[in-house]
């Protein structure tokens, strides 16, 4: 593994079906998010974790879940999918921090393109 | 509240100057990044301010004047391969990264 590998690399869902979806990197970064993102509404945070063990809520939390049991990995849950959860979505991860920089810069995974029907 | 706006789309030929505007409204400020993305492919980082004024990187030089709440992304010596949406991005704190919606950068022969 070389980087951010998130999948499946797409994925059609019925709705009220629950789905997660992978991400693990191997850079050993502290940090990990999680963003959706749709024609003309750029790219919105879902969830993120500074750290292995925790995890904050970003901008459009609802309906979705995450945990990071270990540096690694950052899976997201969808409880029961909605149309409305139609998106690409990206993972991505940072060194936020431990080179004492006031900056982080987030490398993304690939994507995940889900199609909610 | 917290926004960003930057233009929708921005066209231009081959060797050209391009600058593509950025002005946000946030209570919080960290900083403003830059990623790119090409059509079907993952954003990547381009640039990073935290202070006022001018960074520069090969042919991309990224701005900002936090007093103007304002930057800008400036591309020259266009290539083809510069064809992409370019996403002006600023942090509310050290973790949380804050996109705009995006310009698509067409280049023309």
């Amino acid at each position: 593994i070389a980087g951010i590998t998130q999948a499946p690399t797409s994925q059609i869902l019925a709705a009220g079906r629950r789905m997660t979806l992978r991400c693990t990197q191997d850079m050993r970064h502290n940090a990990m998010y999680w963003y959706r993102q749709d024609l003309g509404l750029g790219l919105r945070l879902i969830h993120y974790s500074n750290t292995a063990g925790t995890t904050g809520k970003g901008e459009v939390p609802d309906g979705y879940s995450v945990s990071r049991a270990n540096t690694d990995d950052f899976p997201l849950t969808l409880a029961s999918a909605v149309p409305s959860q139609t998106s690409v979505y990206f993972c991505a991860s940072s060194d936020s921090g431990r080179t004492g920089s006031s900056y982080n810069e987030q490398f993304f995974g690939p994507g995940t393109r889900l199609t909610v029907l | 509240g917290q926004s960003l706006e930057q233009p929708s789309e921005v066209t231009a030929v081959e060797g050209a100057i391009v600058q593509i505007n950025c002005t946000y409204q946030t209570s919080g400020f960290y900083g403003l990044s830059w990623y790119q993305q090409h059509d079907g492919g993952a954003p990547t980082f381009l640039s990073y301010n935290a202070l006022d004024g001018l960074e520069e990187t090969g042919r991309f030089s990224s701005f900002l004047s936090r007093s103007d709440s304002y930057g800008y992304l400036l591309l020259q010596e266009l290539q083809m391969k510069d064809s992409a949406s370019y996403f002006c991005a600023y942090y509310i704190n050290t973790d949380k990264l804050i996109f705009g919606t995006g310009t698509r950068l067409q280049v023309f022969p």
